[in-house]
């Protein structure tokens, strides 16, 4: 059905240390992924996206990978700070049509110093 | 770097109230949107809007919202008659191209009583 799900509602490290977040999807047919940094009290703040037709994408301290054969999508941090610590998103564009995303439900980073 | 606005930033109302709230896309962007996110819960989609008219909407999109692009620059989103449950953050976002380069506003926080 349509659903982006997470594999962890909360991921704790150590300042310094790389972090992981997980997300599987359940449409074969999405095309487009956006990982979404969410602090509290503000809106979706845009991490990086990465397109059907790609595996890796890096960006600053930040790399997205997918694996379109199990469905999964990755975040990598690397050397994870304590501003990092929020809600991690990643959201499934299924219909490029509208332009509609669905959301996972969310991962929360804590970053201990 | 050009951002969202979204007014209120908090909304009070009494239910069965009529509420509007009201966003300021990013001028060159296209696409509108609106999601909304109950607390402690994942982004959900509301509805999409294009060339002055709704592309795609969700269920919770019934007939108790509506869309407006009234002017050149607002993008609003009225819910007629509030219920409890309408209680939520909402988002709205706007995009250059379809599925692409979405960037959320901060969110007004409507609070239903």
């Amino acid at each position: 059905g349509e659903s982006v799900g997470l594999h962890l509602p909360t991921l704790s490290v150590q300042e310094g240390d790389n972090s992981i977040i997980n997300c599987a999807y359940s449409n074969s047919a999405s095309d487009y992924f956006i990982w979404y940094k969410q602090e509290s009290g503000k809106g979706p703040q845009f991490i990086i996206d990465i397109r059907s037709n790609m595996d890796k994408r890096q960006g600053q301290r930040v790399t997205v990978l997918l694996n379109k054969t199990v469905k999964h999508l990755s975040l990598q941090i690397a050397a994870t700070q304590p501003g990092d610590s929020a809600v991690y998103f990643c959201a499934e564009n299924m219909d490029s049509n509208t332009g509609k995303l669905i959301f996972g439900q969310g991962t929360t980073l804590q970053v201990k110093p | 770097e050009p951002e969202v606005t979204q007014t209120p930033s908090h909304q009070v109302t009494q239910m069965g109230q009529e509420v509007i709230l009201r966003c300021v896309p990013i001028s060159n962007h296209l696409y509108f949107y609106w999601y909304r996110q109950i607390l402690g819960q994942k982004v959900e989609f509301l509805v999409s809007f294009y060339n002055n008219e709704i592309s795609e909407k969700s269920e919770i999109f019934d007939d108790q919202f509506s869309v407006e692009r009234p002017d050149g620059s607002n993008f609003t989103l009225k819910i007629r008659s509030t219920k409890l449950e309408d209680s939520a953050m909402y988002f709205c976002a706007s995009s250059e191209s379809r599925g692409n380069g979405y960037t959320f506003g901060s969110g007004t926080r409507l609070t239903v009583v």
